[in-house]
């Protein structure tokens, strides 16, 4: 069975700096997707960037990025000039790449980012 | 686009009572739906997955008797807590998956149940 692991429970930045929330997966399987997430207090899960596994160029949105290390089965994600409404749970999630659209989301078990004014 | 709404935020009942939460994808046709549910600071924990027009697959250790989900449609999905109890207060969330993005799923808002 697919795992996924964020071994961080807790993090916080400083307003406008870097922060690096990592994750790490367990799969036997080629193709899959990663995914970020982010719940902020209103509990709207949000998408936050998506990774394809055969894709070797690392996901980039705006402010946030992932380093996808295939080999090593980690998948962080940079927040670059961290800014206050980036607080929220981020949880990191894996689903088995498919053509039948039923395939699950495995999540991790989040971690609480706290931006510093 | 790719909006899903959930019906209702928030609900109290009494304990023996049946609760039903509506899903509905606004803006686009989901084949698949998934009933997630979620205890304070803790993740997401996946009750079932229900395609449109077939039974629904419930994941171990989820009373399918209890938790019974209807997805009679492309664009709505229920969940009915039978019987509830104090035990069943927590935070349910549903996402629907577009058919044709088969890669993305999109979360409703979440609904707060509460037995009393």
């Amino acid at each position: 069975a697919q795992t996924v692991t964020q071994s961080q429970p807790e993090m916080s930045v400083q307003e406008a700096e870097t922060v690096t929330l990592s994750c790490t997966y367990d799969t036997s399987e080629s193709d899959y997707y990663l995914f970020w997430y982010k719940q902020p207090p209103s509990r709207q899960m949000i998408l936050v960037i998506r990774q394809e596994a055969y894709k070797q160029q690392n996901a980039t949105e705006n402010r946030f990025s992932v380093n996808f290390q295939k080999a090593a089965k980690s998948f962080s994600l940079k927040i670059s000039d961290s800014q206050l409404g980036d607080a929220a749970m981020y949880f990191c999630a894996y689903r088995r790449g498919s053509n039948f659209g039923n395939e699950k989301l495995t999540f991790g078990t989040g971690t609480r980012l706290t931006i510093i004014p | 686009g790719a909006v899903v709404s959930q019906h209702p935020s928030r609900v109290i009942c009494k304990s023996g009572t049946s609760v039903k939460i509506e899903c509905r994808s606004l803006d686009f046709q989901a084949t698949t739906m998934f009933w997630y549910r979620q205890f304070p600071k803790k993740s997401l924990m996946l009750m079932a997955t229900s395609n449109e027009g077939s039974k629904a697959t419930y994941e171990q250790g989820v009373e399918k008797d209890k938790f019974l989900i209807n997805h009679a449609s492309l664009t709505l999905s229920t969940l009915t807590v039978t019987s509830a109890h104090p035990e069943d207060s927590s935070f349910y969330i549903c996402s629907a998956r577009d058919r044709h993005l088969q890669y993305e799923q999109f979360f409703g808002p979440g609904t707060r149940l509460t037995v009393l």
